[in-house]
């Protein structure tokens, strides 16, 4: 089992540009969530899907942030345009059975925007 | 107020010793309550996991629940320079997401 596997793992990017953040989770996991985490606000839940639905997305800061999972062995989390304010880690974390037992987190997109 | 509250620290401790961590929360609610520990530039990793009130031992870790007083804590004993890291404590209401405390930063000292 190769855990959540996240690309790319480092992002640097200009103000204005897109960026897009991809996630692979644990193959039979039917839950996905994506997380944003600074060292002001922590760890922030954006958005979660089950079954390749999106669930809850009340997390996501702004129109500037949209998510899709086509499959479910796939997803992305797209910035556009891309702000300085976004700078952060950005985390995918895939789960079953509702997340009782708690999430898989893979290693994380660190996200720069100048 | 947040809804999980957690000492961000740095808690500083020589090696050998115990480590205490605790997160309080006001969401009554909560079932569900677990501890993640977290190093630098890598994702949060799953340490204990617990139902409800109560002790769960693993090792050098005791996860302790106390739902009268809303109240979580996490012991790890004998501490290691390998235990320093960030702790996240996190918690859930049945079918809904998990919500997690700040984290604590944690250095052991040789």
């Amino acid at each position: 089992d190769a855990g959540v596997i996240q690309s790319p793992r480092h992002e640097v990017t200009e103000m204005g540009q897109e960026v897009t953040l991809r996630c692979k989770p644990i193959s039979g996991h039917d839950y996905l969530f994506w997380y944003r985490q600074t060292m002001m606000r922590g760890l922030e839940l954006l958005i979660y899907f089950n079954n390749n639905v999106p669930i809850d997305d009340s997390g996501m800061p702004e129109d500037r942030f949209s998510a899709k999972m086509p499959n479910a062995s796939f997803s992305t989390l797209k910035i556009q345009p891309s702000e300085p304010r976004d700078s952060a880690v950005y985390f995918c974390a895939s789960s079953r059975d509702r997340g009782l037992g708690g999430y898989t987190f893979g290693s994380g997109t660190r996200l720069t925007v100048v | 107020q947040k809804e999980v509250e957690q000492d961000p620290g740095p808690l500083s401790v020589p090696e050998g010793a115990i480590v205490s961590l605790n997160c309080t929360y006001s969401n009554s609610a909560f079932q569900y309550f677990m501890w993640y520990r977290q190093y630098s530039r890598k994702g949060p990793e799953l340490l204990m996991y617990t139902y409800s009130s109560g002790n769960k031992e693993d090792g050098r870790f005791t996860a302790q629940v106390d739902k009268s007083s809303k109240y979580i804590s996490l012991f790890i004993r004998d501490s290691q320079p390998s235990d320093s890291a960030t702790y996240l404590c996190a918690m859930q209401a049945a079918g809904n997401k998990l919500t997690f405390g700040g984290g604590t930063r944690v250095l052991v000292k040789p």
